[in-house]
């Protein structure tokens, strides 16, 4: 599973509330990355980050911001949760010299 | 099979049977490709890679076959079992851009 925790796991927010989903990993990986998984859709690239407060958009980042002060935690946060963020959120390191993405196992999230 | 984006088709084999699960890439500048396994509730499980210098790779009961000619990846698992009864998705990257496909749902019946 390399080492990758995510919490919560299941959430139900309201409109317009925020919300934080913070990744966490034991060994020490300089990319971090946040994925949506919805029906249909092949996994879509939020936020990445590259090292300690090295950040930089994915191609639906609208919405979404995120915040990595230690290497270990990367976290993604919701500013005013709407329903289409309702979804399934997975993190992911990079790992090797192919830069293999070895995911966690995901928040699901429901935004009533 | 599946394209990047588009909606998840479904295979349905026989335990024993060998499945062929099939995706079509779209960035002829993609240099490595990775197959993943999604069981239900769970996060993508990596289980094999192959570089855009190889069209073959085995692995454990898989084997990914990659033609660059067409822009096609495959998965080939053996002698399939219940086990095997997941999603299974091809990512394809270029330039450290990893894309995603949005997968093939496999089920093996008894």
């Amino acid at each position: 599973d390399a080492g990758i925790t995510q919490s919560p796991r299941h959430k139900v927010t309201e409109t317009g509330t925020p919300v934080t989903l913070r990744c966490h990993q034991t060994e020490n990986h300089r990319y971090m990355y946040w994925y949506r998984q919805d029906p249909g859709h092949g996994l879509r690239l939020i936020h990445y980050s590259y090292g300690v407060k090295d950040t930089d958009k994915g191609e639906v980042s609208d919405g979404y911001s995120v915040s990595r002060s230690k290497t270990e935690d990367f976290l993604l946060t919701l500013e005013s949760a709407t329903s289409s963020q309702t979804s399934v959120y997975f993190c992911a390191i990079r790992a090797g010299v192919t830069g293999t993405q070895y995911f966690g196992p995901g928040t699901r999230l429901l935004v009533l | 099979g599946e394209s990047v984006g588009l909606h998840l088709p479904t295979l349905s084999v026989q335990e024993g049977d060998n499945s062929i699960i099939n995706c079509a890439y779209s960035n002829s500048a993609s240099d490595y490709f990775i197959w993943y396994k999604q069981e239900s509730g769970k996060g993508p499980q990596f289980i094999i890679d192959i570089r855009s210098n190889m069209d073959k790779r085995q692995g454990q009961r898989v084997t990914v076959l990659l033609n660059k000619t067409v822009k096609h990846l495959s998965l080939q698992i053996a002698a399939t079992q219940p086990g095997d009864s997941a999603v299974y998705f091809c990512a394809e990257n270029a330039f450290n851009d990893m894309r995603f496909g949005a997968g093939t749902r496999l089920t093996v019946k008894p």
